[in-house]
């Protein structure tokens, strides 16, 4: 059964047009992630949230925004795409860190295109 | 600066032999994880293994071990017995957990082509 669920799988948008992403989790595990990952690059850490403390990286866009209404649910906005937001969004959850199995658990991600 | 290091855009080996990826990461906290993960062309992120730095032994799973030198501050993959189906990028990854931050951050991958 799937642990960590990304709805929708594929996501098309125009330019400019508000989209929103989201995540479930099944795991409840504190620690949620969200990550942009475009052609044959390493997934890039947009922001994080360490229970409900959000934790935006420095050089993520204002553009992206998260939210986390509960453990289970987190959802990203990109309030404007452009055609350089096209990419594969992935989510991931982990445990607190110093419990056993601290992997990160992936979700199938959202390919996001712009046209 | 760059926190996880791969130098090797991309590997080939021959079925059957063991090949090392190699990863090198810097941080200054005592307490950090490292990770690997491979991913298939199918874009899945498959966790494989993890290493403390407060482990002393080198993390075995399967086929996967991990070579952590922590004075070098290296933590490379090594596949034995390679098969077609480990065809596909791996990524090395640390987690840094500071009061309420907790990042996972990747390297920039390695492809990895396994061929008969």
């Amino acid at each position: 059964d799937a642990m960590v669920i990304q709805n929708p799988r594929y996501q098309v948008t125009q330019f400019g047009k508000p989209v929103t992403l989201s995540c479930s989790q099944t795991l409840n595990h504190n620690v949620m992630y969200w990550y942009q990952q475009k052609s044959s690059q390493a997934p890039k850490l947009l922001f994080h949230y360490y229970d409900k403390d959000f934790n935006n990286e420095a050089d993520t866009p204002d553009n992206f925004q998260s939210r986390r209404p509960n453990t289970s649910f987190c959802f990203l906005d990109i309030r404007s795409p452009g055609l350089g937001d096209a990419a594969m969004y992935l989510c991931a959850t982990s445990r607190d860190w110093g419990r056993p199995n601290t992997e990160a658990f992936f979700g199938q991600g959202t390919r996001l295109t712009v046209v | 600066a760059q926190k996880i290091t791969q130098t090797q855009p991309g590997m080939f080996v021959q079925e059957k032999e063991a090949v090392t990826l190699d990863c090198t990461y810097d941080t200054s906290d005592q307490s950090y994880g490292l990770f690997w993960y491979k991913q298939p062309s199918s874009g899945e992120m498959i966790f494989l293994i993890y290493q403390g730095s407060y482990d002393e032994q080198n993390a075995t799973e399967g086929r996967y071990s991990l070579n952590f030198q922590k004075a070098r501050k290296s933590a490379n993959l090594v596949i034995s017995a390679s098969q077609l189906g480990d065809s596909a990028m791996y990524f090395c990854a640390m987690r840094e957990p500071y009061y309420n931050t907790d990042k996972l951050i990747f390297g920039t991958g390695t492809r990895l082509q396994v061929f008969p």
